[in-house]
């Protein structure tokens, strides 16, 4: 089957735009995360959904990331006011349940360049 | 919090070398364990996992046994190929939601 798709594969952005970066997870896998990673590091929590609910956000880095699932399946990660530093892939994943034993997998990511 | 610490990279060695990349972690309970490969040009991919302690994941030829009394999680292969040349990144996952990710470690196998 199909596995995590993430659109675009790349972006390039302007410091102070804004950025929509979209997931499309496995079908039926009701955990949706995201992650970012940064060059030469492992992937950084920043959200997770259970279904349609943010259950734990406590990684976005600050008011200006946020993240919908409005009918728990494709979710959009929403930059505001975008800064160099945002610059990283920002990668999707997706599991069956939200249980630490379910493997968690991974889209092809989205590269985010902000100028 | 929880986390893990892997060895730094880069690693390289020669075709049918014997590895061990360590991962060490801390956690408060009782997490799940994780080894990803991510190959060049492509995404993060599960490569073996181990859910509780004194279980050995294998796959492709790796292996990693979880070991509580040593909070260790170390991979190996006992002859590399010039094919798992990658980046291998540890991880845990406490009881639910986020995975917690080591800073990878390069390797780098010549023929």
């Amino acid at each position: 089957g199909a596995g995590v798709s993430q659109t675009p594969s790349n972006k390039v952005t302007e410091k102070g735009k804004y950025v929509e970066l979209r997931c499309d997870p496995i079908s039926g896998h009701t955990a949706l995360y995201w992650y970012r990673q940064s060059l030469g590091q492992g992937p950084e929590f920043l959200i997770y959904f259970q279904g349609t609910g943010a259950a734990d956000d406590s990684g976005l880095p600050n008011d200006r990331f946020f993240a919908v699932r409005p009918e728990g399946s494709v979710s959009t990660l929403k930059i505001q006011r975008t800064e160099r530093g945002d610059s990283a892939v920002y990668l999707c994943a997706s599991s069956l349940t939200p249980r630490g034993t379910d493997t968690q997998y991974f889209g092809p990511g989205t590269r985010l360049t902000v100028l | 919090g929880d986390s893990v610490t892997q060895m730094e990279g880069p690693v390289t060695l020669s075709e049918e070398a014997f590895l061990t990349i360590n991962c060490t972690y801390t956690a408060t309970g009782y997490p799940s364990l994780f080894w990803y490969v991510q190959y060049p040009g492509e995404g993060l991919q599960l490569l073996l996992k181990a859910t509780k302690a004194d279980d050995k994941g294998g796959n492709k030829g790796f292996e990693a046994t979880y070991r509580k009394e040593t909070t260790s999680f170390h991979l190996e292969k006992g002859s590399v190929q010039v094919s798992d040349s990658a980046v291998y990144f540890c991880a845990l996952s406490p009881n639910n939601n986020d995975m917690r990710f080591g800073a990878g470690t390069r390797l780098t196998v010549k023929p």
